[in-house]
């Protein structure tokens, strides 16, 4: 069984631009989950989705964002990039609502440079 | 404010030496402990999920406990293949919190052959 995929592997921008990250959950999935992992602090939460809505989000500004398509996969798109933006972005995904305690299954995470 | 603190940052082993890593939480109603492992540059891959205290989960060489107050990772004669971050993460009570895990910082764990 296939698990989490994450495209680009890494991303290279500059100040001011936008990236789009994307995520594929494993089949059968329906929630998918978007984390920061920066140097020096950890796993931070970004962005909850299940059944294409948002359903939480973590403590980043509105210039994180995304949505969640009918297939499940999801966009994480970064707005007016800053330099401490530069970090992994995981994903991850979930059998969703039904248990919100259910096993997040991580990706490889896309590696987003801002220079 | 939900806090989990994983001990110690690092930890070095030879091939053999068992050792317990520590993941101490403070949250307002956990439903769920979590172990994974991370290994440079690529994503946490799960380990085990711990739902109530006194419950024990095993895999090869890994064995997790759950207490009210924290959760040990004991790592049963290592090899150098286990060498990695240890990352430890609590799903908690509802409102702000649902849907997302509090993650600690990691334990660095290095085997030496």
């Amino acid at each position: 069984e296939a698990g989490v995929t994450q495209s680009p592997t890494h991303l290279i921008k500059t100040r001011g631009q936008q990236a789009t990250l994307r995520c594929s959950p494993i089949s059968g999935h329906t929630s998918v989950y978007w984390y920061q992992q920066a140097l020096g602090l950890g796993l931070q939460f970004l962005l909850w989705y299940d059944e294409g809505e948002e359903r939480n989000r973590g403590n980043f500004p509105p210039r994180f964002s995304g949505r969640q398509f009918p297939n499940y996969s999801s966009e994480l798109n970064v707005n007016a990039l800053e330099l401490e933006d530069s970090a992994l972005y995981l994903c991850a995904s979930s059998y969703g609502l039904a248990g919100d305690t259910d096993t997040q299954y991580f990706g490889p995470g896309t590696r987003l440079t801002v220079l | 404010e939900d806090q989990v603190t994983q001990s110690p940052e690092a930890l070095r082993l030879q091939e053999g030496e068992s050792s317990s890593l520590n993941c101490s939480y403070t949250v307002s109603g956990l439903r769920g402990l979590f172990w994974y492992r991370q290994d440079p540059g690529k994503g946490p891959e799960f380990l085990f999920t711990l739902y109530s205290a006194g419950e024990e989960k095993e895999k090869e060489r890994l064995k997790a406990t759950l207490t009210k107050k924290e959760s040990f990772l004991h790592i049963t004669a290592p090899k150098p293949e286990d060498s990695a971050t240890y990352l430890c993460a609590a799903a908690t009570a509802g409102g702000t919190s649902y849907g997302k895990l509090t993650f600690g910082q990691g334990t660095i764990l290095t085997v030496h052959p």
